[in-house]
């Protein structure tokens, strides 16, 4: 199985700032990436696919990048409906694995 | 409006048979890969598997031997069957539609998904 490792777990901020968060697979995945927000009793919801294509109704600052194995979602402008947390899931291969998830804390 | 609504028992006993059933409305059913995940607590998502009518439906190793999917067309539901359930099961299990998509570069031929619905998760508790 393609191993998924988020980086930081958790990360504490304020709105307004810049955060960048990461993710690592185990092997080459080319752009074969998602990023999801989870909040508890909601559903989750998919922010970016492919790496850095942006899903229809995500704002605009949100933003995906990188290829292969390395891979970096940015919340520009932090708002206070973006303290969650953020998972990623390579979607090359099944099993489709996910990240532990790094949680954004005001 | 596309949605995804799930149902099913929230309190089980170890041993038992975990069943989930997700209604999809709005949308068709065909051409999809509909997919279950779950969270244990504490933990990050764990994928479960995917139903592939055209190529045999996808499994996590991890839970091959206990898991199985069913698909009622005339209904527009699938449901996931997890047998002899653990507290290890506890969690919120979430069924979500998924979409693939086949990239050619000329050097390579690859395929990734997305998952773009989700239902509202249900709640699993497996406790004696």
């Amino acid at each position: 199985d393609i191993q998924m490792t988020q980086s930081p777990s958790s990360l504490s901020a304020s709105v307004g700032d810049r955060v960048t968060l990461t993710c690592r697979a185990s092997q080459t995945i080319n752009n074969c990436l998602s990023w999801y927000q989870l909040k508890p009793g909601k559903a989750p919801m998919l922010l970016i696919y492919a790496a850095s294509t942006l899903q229809s109704g995500v704002p605009s600052r949100f933003s995906g990048s990188g290829s292969g194995t390395d891979f970096t979602l940015t919340i520009n402008s932090l708002q206070p409906e973006d303290f969650a947390t953020y998972s990623c899931q390579q979607t090359c291969s099944p099993p489709r694995t996910f990240g532990q998830g790094t949680r954004v804390e005001i | 409006q596309v949605q995804l609504q799930q149902w099913g028992a929230s309190l089980l006993k170890p041993s038992q048979t975990l069943s989930l059933t997700c209604a999809v409305t709005g949308m068709s059913v065909s051409g999809y890969y509909w997919t279950w995940i779950r969270q244990s607590p504490g933990k990050g998502l764990e994928w479960i598997g995917e139903m592939d009518h055209s190529a045999g439906d996808k499994y996590n190793p991890s839970l091959r031997s206990r898991v199985s999917f069913s698909f009622d067309t005339s209904r527009s539901q699938f449901s996931l069957r997890l047998t002899s359930v653990t507290a290890a099961d506890t969690g919120i299990y979430y069924c979500a539609r998924a979409v693939r998509v086949v990239v050619n570069t000329g050097d390579s031929l690859y395929e990734y998904s997305l998952m773009d619905v989700w239902g509202k998760g249900t709640t699993v508790i497996v406790s004696s």
